[in-house]
């Protein structure tokens, strides 16, 4: 079985520019759970997506949004981009019962 | 590779000593546990799980315990190796959304 898969792996972005973000869940996993992780801050989770639904969302500001299409990859946006942005975003895969998550490598923004 | 922690508190032990790392939760109401082990460069690894109604739990090498009257979950590594040289975080979930709560993280380092 293929794990989580994020791309793209690195990104270098201008402070004020948008990003997009895809990470494609393990096949058959329904759920996919995003969480930025920052040395000070450390593990935070932003948002859930579950069969192209929101379920659930964490404590950031809405320039932080994302979507889930109907094979269940999921997208993560985040738009006009601070330097606190910069961050290792974490993608997580859930089949239905979501009690097993599998995280992705992550894909590692900096904000210059 | 990628920093999850400037500054993590860091255990280290020798080869072959039986390693200890304990997390303090928050959530009371939380019911399932997971203990994930994150390389450099990597995203975070399943190591092993509880839920609620369990104090113990025994995997290969690894042994969860939990004791909710103090909020307190522990990983024990048996005969650590070097392989086992990682950040180690703690995670908790309750029954009212499908988030994780991330601990710290403790960096463990095994000397050879």
């Amino acid at each position: 079985k293929a794990g989580v898969t994020q791309t793209p792996r690195y990104l270098i972005k201008t402070r004020g520019q948008q990003v997009t973000l895809s990470c494609s869940p393990i096949s058959g996993h329904r759920s996919v759970s995003w969480y930025q992780q920052t040395p000070g801050q450390g593990l935070q989770f932003l948002f859930e997506y579950f069969s192209e639904t929101q379920r659930n969302k964490g404590n950031f500001p809405g320039r932080f949004s994302g979507r889930q299409f109907s094979n269940s990859r999921s997208e993560m946006n985040v738009s006009t981009l601070e330097l606190g942005d910069s961050a290792l975003y974490l993608c997580a895969s859930g089949d239905n019962n979501d009690y097993g998550y599998t995280f992705g490598s992550g894909t590692r923004l900096t904000v210059v | 590779g990628e920093s999850v922690g400037l500054h993590l508190p860091t255990l280290s032990v020798q080869e072959g000593d039986n390693s200890i790392i304990n997390c303090a939760y928050s959530n009371s109401a939380s019911d399932y546990f997971i203990w994930y082990k994150q390389e450099s460069g990597k995203g975070p690894q399943f190591i092993i799980d509880i839920r609620s109604n369990m104090d113990k739990r025994q995997g290969q090498r690894v042994t969860v315990l939990l004791n909710k009257t103090v909020k307190h979950l522990s990983l024990q590594i048996a005969a650590t190796q070097p392989g086992d040289s990682a950040v180690y975080f703690c995670a908790e979930k309750n029954n009212a959304g499908n988030m994780l709560t991330f601990g710290g993280g403790t960096r463990l380092m095994v000397k050879p």
